[in-house]
């Protein structure tokens, strides 16, 4: 079974560019949810789709960070203009709805450096 | 606010030496208390689950524990290839975990 898939491993741009990051989950995963470590900290929640549907995007930083998850499939997160404070490790996690939705399932994340 | 602390943040043991690390929590409504391990690389692997205190759950060579403050992960004889960053993490009553910021396990031959 495919695990979860992030691409790209590694991203490194420009202070005000823009930067889309990509993730698959496990097929059949309904839940899907991004995190973020900086340097030094520890891994943050940012949001939470349920489907298409997003749950919770409490984590989200600020407006330049833009999550979508088409047909309930993949997912992308966006930051459009990226800052120096974006660098950091992103992960995306998925899980099955129902009494096992807390076991999450990482990929192995997208190391983004903005310069 | 949901809160996870874990120490030491760095042990380094000898192959067969046991140990334990801890987790300490604050959280409003306990849904579960995480254990995760990470390798450099990687993102976190799920290990347990632990919803109330006094439960207990074993893996091979590691067992976790759960008190109301609480939480450790004990290391029985371990072995190099277990070596690596053990990542603590509470939900409340949102679905998302809060994670500690990990103890960095090297465990030499």
């Amino acid at each position: 079974e495919a695990g979860v898939t992030q691409f790209p491993s590694h991203s490194v741009i420009e202070k005000g560019q823009t930067v889309t990051l990509r993730c698959d989950p496990i097929s059949g995963h309904d839940n899907l949810y991004w995190y973020r470590r900086v340097m030094g900290k520890e891994i943050k929640f940012l949001l939470h789709f349920v489907k298409e549907s997003k749950q919770d995007e409490s984590g989200m930083p600020n407006n330049r960070f833009l999550a979508e998850r088409t047909g309930g499939t993949y997912s992308t997160l966006k930051v459009q203009p990226a800052e120096l404070e974006d660098s950091g490790v992103y992960f995306c996690a998925s899980s099955l709805l129902g009494p096992t939705n807390e076991k999450l399932f990482f990929g192995s994340g997208t190391q983004l450096s903005v310069l | 606010e949901d809160q996870v602390t874990q120490s030491p943040e760095a042990l380094r043991l000898q192959e067969g030496e046991s140990s334990s690390l801890n987790c300490s929590y604050t959280v409003s409504g306990l849904r579960g208390l995480f254990w995760y391990r990470q390798d450099p690389g990687k993102g976190p692997e799920f290990l347990f689950t632990l919803y109330s205190a006094g439960e207990e759950k074993e893996k091979e060579r590691l067992k976790a524990t759960l008190t109301k403050k609480e939480s450790f992960l004990h290391i029985t004889a371990p072995k190099p290839e277990d070596s690596a960053t053990y990542l603590c993490a509470v939900s409340g009553g949102a679905q998302k975990l809060v994670f500690g910021q990990g103890t960095r396990l090297t465990i030499n031959p």
